[in-house]
């Protein structure tokens, strides 16, 4: 059973620090990662994708992958409450399925 | 490009009805995926079509069809509907090849079953 894990959070964080999101996967053969971002009531949207070991930057978020310890992590800098929502991490399988964790839920303190 | 479209946004029906949703997926997208979304809960892979064909599957009861056509729109169709069933449907495309491929959501169709 391929699993793709999170802390369900909520995940409570001062405005203006730094979020760290957290993933971990189970099939060692996967390729492709993925973090979407859903707000309440509304339909996912992508944040960022890493295919490669390291680091992969995008303005306020950086996407770190480790794939010898099966581990992908979001990281957001300078939080806004704009950022509150809950994360999606995803996992391309060897079948093209995305195999998704259950999410976080971050919330900003303003 | 216009992005995935889903049809109706909203639908009520009543318990042991039939219910049949519509995804148009960006153009030149060939795999259509279909999640349900409970309340408080995360993304629950239905299927997924690939040129016309199933290509994955996910754990839920034969109630829960699907297909797709030669355009790469697909239906998905719910029969004897439960209480249970009320959920948010999310549609999403991809190009469908390559592990890179992102997949995109549409707005989905919230379903009421009374």
């Amino acid at each position: 059973q391929k699993e793709v894990e999170q802390n369900s959070g909520p995940l409570s964080v001062p405005e203006g620090a730094i979020a760290s999101l957290n993933c971990t996967y189970s099939d060692r053969v996967s390729q492709s990662f993925f973090w979407y971002r859903q707000y309440s009531g509304k339909s996912p949207e992508l944040i960022m994708s890493i295919y490669s070991n390291g680091d992969k930057e995008d303005g306020r978020f950086t996407a770190q992958l480790n794939k010898a310890s099966q581990y992908v992590s979001l990281l957001i800098r300078d939080s806004q409450p704009s950022d509150s929502a809950t994360y999606l991490c995803a996992v391309r399988d060897s079948n093209y399925q995305l195999i998704w964790g259950a999410g976080t839920k971050l919330i900003i303190k303003p | 490009k216009a992005g995935v479209t889903q049809t109706p946004r909203y639908l009520i029906k009543t318990r042991g009805q039939q219910v049949t949703l519509s995804c148009s997926p960006i153009s030149g997208h060939r795999s259509v995926s279909w999640y349900q979304q409970t309340p408080g809960q995360g993304l629950q892979f239905l299927f997924e079509y690939f040129s016309e064909t199933q290509r994955n599957k996910g754990n839920f009861p034969g109630r829960f069809s699907g297909r797709q056509f030669s355009n790469s729109r697909s239906e998905m169709n719910v029969s004897t509907l439960e209480l249970g069933d009320s959920a948010l449907y999310l549609c999403a495309s991809s190009a469908g090849q390559e592990a890179t491929d992102t997949q995109y959501f549409g707005p989905g169709t919230r379903l009421t079953v009374l």
